[in-house]
């Protein structure tokens, strides 16, 4: 199975802060990586599709990078409903894997 | 807008069998297959495997076969993920997702359902 390894595991940050999480595939997954935000008690929501694709209605200060092996999502300029867990997901070879998440904090 | 609307909490004991059920709430699933995604308490997600509802196909993780059954309903409105011999580690929020082909993500979502599994 493809090991999906995201750091950091939290970052504290503030209002406005620019904010970058990190994603390792343990293999080459070509651009098949997405990524999720997750709110305590909600499900998680689709940000970013195909390593750099903005999901349809996801604000603009959210972004993806990468391919093959090495990810990041960038939040331009941090809002307080940003405070949530992100996860990164591939879907290059099933099964499909997630990374562990990283909590943004206040 | 099409959501995804899941049955509720469920408590059960070590051994038994719970089926969480997953209705697409326009009674038309918009993509081909649903996924299924569990949640232990505090931790991170894991698949579980999917469900193509309009041919009845299948595919669980092979952490999962033999204990896993995903079914749908015969209007292909409902699926159903049946999980067996419960036991304490199973205790979490299942997720039915679904799988949009052409971006390869998880565009939508159940709300989830919890399992508890205690004696």
């Amino acid at each position: 199975d493809i090991q999906m390894t995201q750091s950091p595991s939290s970052v504290s940050a503030s209002v406005g802060d620019r904010v970058t999480i990190t994603c390792r595939a343990s293999q080459d997954i070509s651009s098949w990586l997405a990524w999720y935000q997750q709110k305590p008690g909600g499900a998680p929501k689709l940000l970013i599709y195909a390593a750099s694709s903005l999901q349809r209605g996801v604000p603009s200060r959210f972004s993806g990078s990468g391919s093959g092996t090495d990810f990041t999502l960038s939040i331009s300029s941090l809002q307080p409903e940003d405070f949530a867990t992100y996860f990164c997901q591939q879907a290059d070879t099933s099964p499909w894997t997630f990374g562990q998440g990283t909590k943004v904090e206040i | 807008q099409v959501q995804l609307v899941q049955s509720g909490a469920e408590v059960k004991k070590p051994g038994a069998s719970v089926k969480v059920s997953c209705k697409a709430s326009g009674d038309t699933f918009t993509g081909d297959y649903i996924h299924w995604v569990r949640q232990a308490p505090g931790q991170g997600l894991e698949w579980m495997g999917w469900i193509h509802p309009k041919s009845g196909g299948t595919k669980p993780v092979q952490k999962f076969q033999g204990r896993v059954t995903m079914t749908r309903d015969t209007s292909i409105t409902t699926v159903y993920m049946e999980l067996s011999r419960l036991t304490s580690d199973d205790t979490a929020v299942y997720f039915c997702a679904n799988f949009d082909s052409h971006i390869y993500a998880f565009d939508l979502w159940g709300q989830g359902t919890l399992v508890t599994v205690s004696s």
